[in-house]
């Protein structure tokens, strides 16, 4: 069966510091994955998606990036973080289409 | 006009009611459809499809008018665990996999 990790589970970084978070996929080959944020009390925001190894579509132009650098790891990146950018972090992968399935995600705190 | 619109509640019902939820969709292209659930701060999960003919699991009725490009939820008996918020979302035809997601619905089952 497949299964979806995260990491970290939690983080508080200070403004202006870099991130990375860290999405795996393990059970599925070549899925389309995607980084989305959920801002506290509000709907999902979609930010980046990828439909094969090194194929990123950005969502909302913004400080974030986002990497594919294997058929099942995604990265969500900044160089430096703004206040704005707290929130809950969620990656999801799909099976060429379907339903998403979602990991665990990860809790941003930009203080 | 949001792409898919929800009534955002709160939905507080006693224990054992029968509870619905509507969703209306902007793209009459759109192709499939999903309700998810999320319990708070963690991440959606996926509850059912939404097919044309209308499909039922246990308690859970999920229904689709493509012409009037409406979905609905009927949830029978709630539980307390029913508690949670309800999101309706549509897969606009895209070959990507995006899917749109509502803003959510809350539900409150109360003892």
């Amino acid at each position: 069966s497949q299964t979806i990790h995260q990491w970290p589970a939690t983080l508080v970084q200070p403004v202006g510091s870099p991130l990375s978070l860290e999405c795996t996929v393990e059970g599925t080959s070549n899925p389309n994955l995607y980084w989305y944020r959920q801002a506290a009390g509000r709907g999902l925001q979609l930010l980046f998606y990828s439909v094969g190894i090194g194929q990123i579509s950005s969502e909302v132009p913004q400080n974030l990036s986002a990497s594919r650098p294997q058929d099942r790891q995604f990265i969500l990146s900044s160089k430096k973080l703004l206040l704005s950018d707290s929130g809950f972090y969620l990656c999801a992968w799909s099976d060429q289409g379907y339903e998403q399935y979602f990991g665990p995600g990860t809790r941003l705190t930009v203080t | 006009r949001k792409e898919v619109e929800q009534d955002p509640g709160p939905f507080n019902v006693p224990e054992g009611a029968t509870v619905a939820f509507n969703c209306t969709y902007s793209n009459s292209a759109s192709q499939s459809f999903f309700w998810y659930r999320q319990d708070c701060r963690k991440e959606p999960k996926l509850l059912m499809s939404v097919y044309s003919s209308g499909n039922e699991d246990g308690r859970f009725t999920a229904q689709l008018n493509r012409a009037s490009q409406y979905i609905s939820l009927l949830i029978r008996d709630s539980k307390l665990s029913d508690s949670a918020t309800y999101l309706c979302v549509v897969n606009p035809a895209s070959n990507t996999g995006k899917l749109i997601f509502g803003q959510g619905t809350t539900l409150q089952v109360k003892p």
